[in-house]
């Protein structure tokens, strides 16, 4: 079956720090990847996503590139600021279907001034 | 345009009671899922439908039923609240073939004594 593994939370970084949450899957086929964020009190929003290999989302100063053979999307910003806290999703779409995505269990970026 | 809204916001239950979670949609969207957060698991989509009229169940269904009466509304039922049901519930929706384009809610937290 699908899955997703992010490293683990929280991860606590200073302002203007580069940023990297690490994201692996597992999936059948070839999935679409995706991350989402969640902000305090809110529901998820899409931050960026990816259909194919090597292609790069990119999306409010994060990118993310496909890498097949590393199974890997991994979320990357070179200067966080603090309104980056958030919790943010990596998940995985094989195929389209009805069945929603598959999501990793989350993590938790708090950035200190 | 309203989105994908929940209803209620907050509620607490005691062990044993029932209650419905509404989730209505204005982007005549077909697909809807309902998914539970829990600290350290993620999301997980408990059930989902692919319209009116049809459900099916996702990977955590137990203790929860749903109906699609109508296309825009998806209804959550807990018959016999647990506290193992305490979470906090999301409900999205996209159009047929488009999971990259999921809209979330803002979620229901619920606490079951």
């Amino acid at each position: 079956g699908n899955s997703v593994t992010q490293m683990e939370g929280p991860v606590t970084l200073s302002e203007e720090a580069f940023l990297t949450i690490n994201c692996t899957y597992t999936a059948t086929g070839y999935p679409s990847l995706f991350w989402y964020v969640q902000y305090p009190g809110e529901g998820l929003q899409l931050l960026l996503k990816a259909t194919k290999a090597d292609d790069k989302g990119s999306n409010k100063g994060f990118e993310a590139t496909y890498r097949k053979e590393t199974t890997s999307f991994h979320l990357e910003k070179g200067s966080v600021q603090v309104s980056d806290s958030a919790v943010y999703f990596c998940a995985l779409n094989s195929g389209g279907g009805a069945d929603g995505l598959t999501f990793g269990k989350g993590t938790h970026l708090i950035i200190q001034p | 345009n309203a989105g994908v809204t929940q209803t209620p916001k907050f509620r607490v239950l005691k062990t044993g009671q029932s209650m419905t979670l509404l989730c209505a949609q204005d982007m005549n969207h077909e697909y809807m899922y309902w998914y539970r957060q829990d600290p350290g698991m993620g999301l997980r989509l408990i059930h989902y439908s692919v319209g009116e009229g049809t459900t099916a169940k996702g990977e955590v269904p137990d203790g929860y039923n749903v109906s699609r009466l109508k296309k825009q509304n998806f209804l959550l039922g807990l018959e016999s609240a647990a506290p193992s049901q305490t979470s906090v519930y999301f409900c999205a929706s996209n159009l047929r073939g488009l999971t990259e384009k999921l809209f979330f809610g803002s979620g229901t937290q619920l606490s079951v004594l």
